[in-house]
């Protein structure tokens, strides 16, 4: 079964402060992770997945199967960064992935003056 | 290109009747996925359809169903309404057959009394 497991319900930082998003995955083969955000009302959007390796809007994220984990990272908040953050799993397509996500419960990240 | 568009917005039902939801994809987008969004358990995958064929199916009771016309528009529907169907239903379609970047709509929201 795969699972996808974000810890903080709500991150609080200052601006400027370093942030990160903790993600944790379960699955037992080779997965696709990806960071999607919701801007306040705005639509769930794609932020960044880890085979594209990309820096988006300064947020970065490394996969490491060690720790089956996908923390999303950036080095100074920005007020605008105030959002829900949801790691996502999708399964390889050999394992019938498809495009099925498995969602984590989300971080509420909020970025205070 | 416009964007995924979900038909109604809203939509209130009594227990024990049926509702149908409308997914319009992206043009050109093949796969469409159904989630459902509730606080209590967060974005769950109801199922997705690729060139009309159901891929993938969540953990739902069969009273949720759904299909794709040839077009990729996608309905879903929900029979004997439960009050725990009560939440905002999100679709989301593709591009390609596997892993790849969903684009959501507004999603419907259901409220069952």
């Amino acid at each position: 079964a795969q699972r996808v497991t974000q810890p903080e319900k709500l991150l609080s930082v200052f601006k400027g402060a370093p942030v990160e998003l903790k993600c944790n995955y379960s699955y037992s083969g080779s997965p696709e992770l990806f960071w999607y955000v919701q801007y306040s009302r705005q639509r769930l959007q794609l932020l960044l997945r880890h085979i594209s390796r990309e820096s988006i809007k300064g947020f970065t994220a490394d996969l490491n199967k060690g720790e089956t984990s996908f923390h999303l990272k950036k080095p100074f908040a920005q007020e605008e960064d105030s959002a829900m953050y949801y790691c996502a799993l999708s399964g390889h397509v050999f394992t019938g992935g498809g495009n099925k996500l498995t969602f984590g419960t989300g971080t509420q990240l909020k970025v205070e003056l | 290109k416009a964007g995924v568009t979900q038909t109604p917005r809203y939509l209130i039902k009594t227990r024990g009747q049926q509702v149908t939801l409308s997914c319009s994809p992206i043009s050109g987008h093949r796969s469409v996925s159904w989630y459902q969004q509730t606080p209590g358990q967060g974005l769950q995958f109801l199922f997705e359809y690729f060139s009309e064929t159901q891929r993938n199916k969540g953990n739902f009771p069969g009273r949720f169903s759904g299909r794709q016309f040839s077009n990729s528009r996608s309905e879903m529907n929900v029979s004997t309404l439960e009050l725990g169907d009560s939440a905002l239903y999100l679709c989301a379609s593709t591009v390609a057959a596997i892993n790849n970047e969903q684009f959501f709509g507004p999603g419907t929201r259901l409220t069952v009394l």
